[in-house]
């Protein structure tokens, strides 16, 4: 089955703009978390949509959100970008129950912003 | 709540010797352990896991891992390894039969010297 597929895989932006990244989770998986990964801070958590609904936030500013649509698929926006939103965004998906036992990454959307 | 240590962020070594990344968790409950790989440019994928039974789990390309409950501990160990295995490694855990997220560690990143 196919894979879980984030886009674009890379993206430049002004200081003051705003962007949005795609992530079509595991077909069947309902579970969408997405991550920051930076050299200095490692991997840090955003947040986590299952149907519909965030479930879960980690520890960002308002200036990132996200959404998850009905089909499972998700987005995460970063309005007003700084120059230390430039970062690999990594998207996981999860079936989520309590068989909730394995995470399924994309490959990463690369985020530089100038 | 949860939380995951892996207390070397860099280990360098020499190739065809051993390795050990520790890592460390904080649970009150029962756990699901994980190792995930990030090889340069990709997204992470899973190299074992521990959801029940034998303490001892194992990857296809020699890595082995040990769940000790009594010391909250889930240490990654290979006895030889190769420059493929260059790669930044992750601990991840989470809670048995509960619908919450996957949380990670923040990295340890695997050098082999030649």
């Amino acid at each position: 089955k196919a894979g879980v597929t984030q886009t674009p895989r890379y993206l430049i932006k002004t200081r003051g703009q705003q962007v949005t990244l795609s992530c079509s989770p595991i077909s069947g998986h309902r579970s969408v978390s997405w991550y920051q990964q930076t050299p200095g801070q490692g991997l840090q958590f955003l947040f986590e949509y299952f149907s519909e609904t965030q479930r879960n936030k980690g520890n960002f500013p308002g200036r990132f959100s996200g959404r998850q649509f009905s089909n499972s698929r998700s987005e995460m926006n970063v309005s007003t970008l700084e120059l230390g939103d430039s970062a690999l965004y990594l998207c996981a998906s999860s079936l989520a129950g309590p068989m909730n036992t394995e995470a399924f990454f994309g490959q990463g959307t690369r985020l530089t912003v100038v | 709540a949860q939380s995951v240590t892996q207390l070397d962020s860099q280990v360098p070594v020499f190739e065809e010797a051993p390795v050990e990344l520790r890592c460390n968790y904080s649970s009150s409950v029962s756990v699901y352990l994980f190792w995930y790989v990030q090889y340069p440019n990709q997204g992470l994928q899973l190299l074992l896991k521990y959801l029940s039974g034998s303490t001892l789990v194992e990857s296809i390309n020699g890595f082995e891992a040990e769940f000790n409950k009594s010391q909250t501990s889930f240490h990654l160990r290979k006895p030889s390894v190769h420059i493929s295995d260059t790669a930044e490694y992750f601990c991840a855990v989470s809670v048995k039969n509960r619908d919450d997220k996957i949380i990670f560690g923040k990295g340890t990143r695997l050098h082999i010297l030649p």
